[in-house]
């Protein structure tokens, strides 16, 4: 099993382009999440999606989209990035519908620069 | 507003000494409370958790929390630590009926050989 697996690993984008952060679980998993981490702030939740055909906003969602392409894939997209994006990107997935008990499965990280 | 608080930013222990990270939250009902651990080059990955019952939980390699709700504290605890404890901590902690997991902001452990 591979896991968690975010693809790409680095990104450097200009202000105002756009891109899609790919994650894919092979755990059979409901749930999958989307965090930012940035230095001295912890994990902070995006986006997240308890159920295959459902998603729902985090803590910090503004500037982002996400797709729940099928219960495998959950999409991140940046349609106009800002340098305040600039940060590591998370995928994690849950066995669970529900997040207070999901024991979360995290992916190894996307480094995005927005210049 | 829920909320997590890791007051240490850096601890740097030596080997064998013993091991006490802090965490304090703030929400206003039951929670549910975790410690995730990322080792250097490594995915975050689960230490312990706690639901209910029995306060004081054990997780992997040797790591236990105590959950004290009058203080609003899940601190995590190890006897002797080892080099290989070097990584980052971070506590995480959602209402029970919640849907929204509010991490902390993290402490990098350093273990001098």
């Amino acid at each position: 099993n591979a896991g968690v697996t975010q693809t790409p690993k680095f990104q450097v984008l200009k202000t105002g382009q756009s891109m899609t952060l790919q994650c894919a679980q092979d755990m059979n998993h409901n749930s999958m999440y989307w965090y930012r981490q940035d230095p001295g702030m912890g994990l902070r939740l995006i986006y997240y999606s308890a159920s295959e055909g459902t998603t729902d906003k985090g803590e910090v969602p503004n500037g982002y989209n996400v797709s729940r392409l099928n219960k495998r894939e959950f999409s991140l997209r940046l349609e106009s990035a800002a340098p305040s994006q600039t940060s590591v990107y998370f995928c994690a997935s849950g066995e669970t519908v529900h997040p207070s008990t999901d024991t979360q499965y995290f992916g190894p990280g996307t480094r995005l620069t927005v210049l | 507003a829920q909320s997590v608080s890791q007051h240490n930013h850096h601890v740097i222990l030596s080997e064998a000494a013993s091991l006490e990270l802090g965490c304090n939250y703030s929400y206003g009902g039951t929670v549910n409370l975790f410690w995730y651990v990322q080792y250097p080059g490594q995915h975050l990955q689960l230490l312990l958790k706690y639901f209910s019952g029995d306060p004081l939980v054990k997780g992997i390699k040797g790591f236990e929390a105590e959950f004290i709700k009058s203080k609003f504290s899940f601190n995590l605890r190890k006897p002797s630590v080892q080099w290989s404890d070097t990584a980052e901590y971070f506590c995480a902690v959602i209402g029970s009926s919640a849907s929204k997991i509010i991490f902390g902001s993290g402490t990098r452990l350093s273990i001098r050989p």
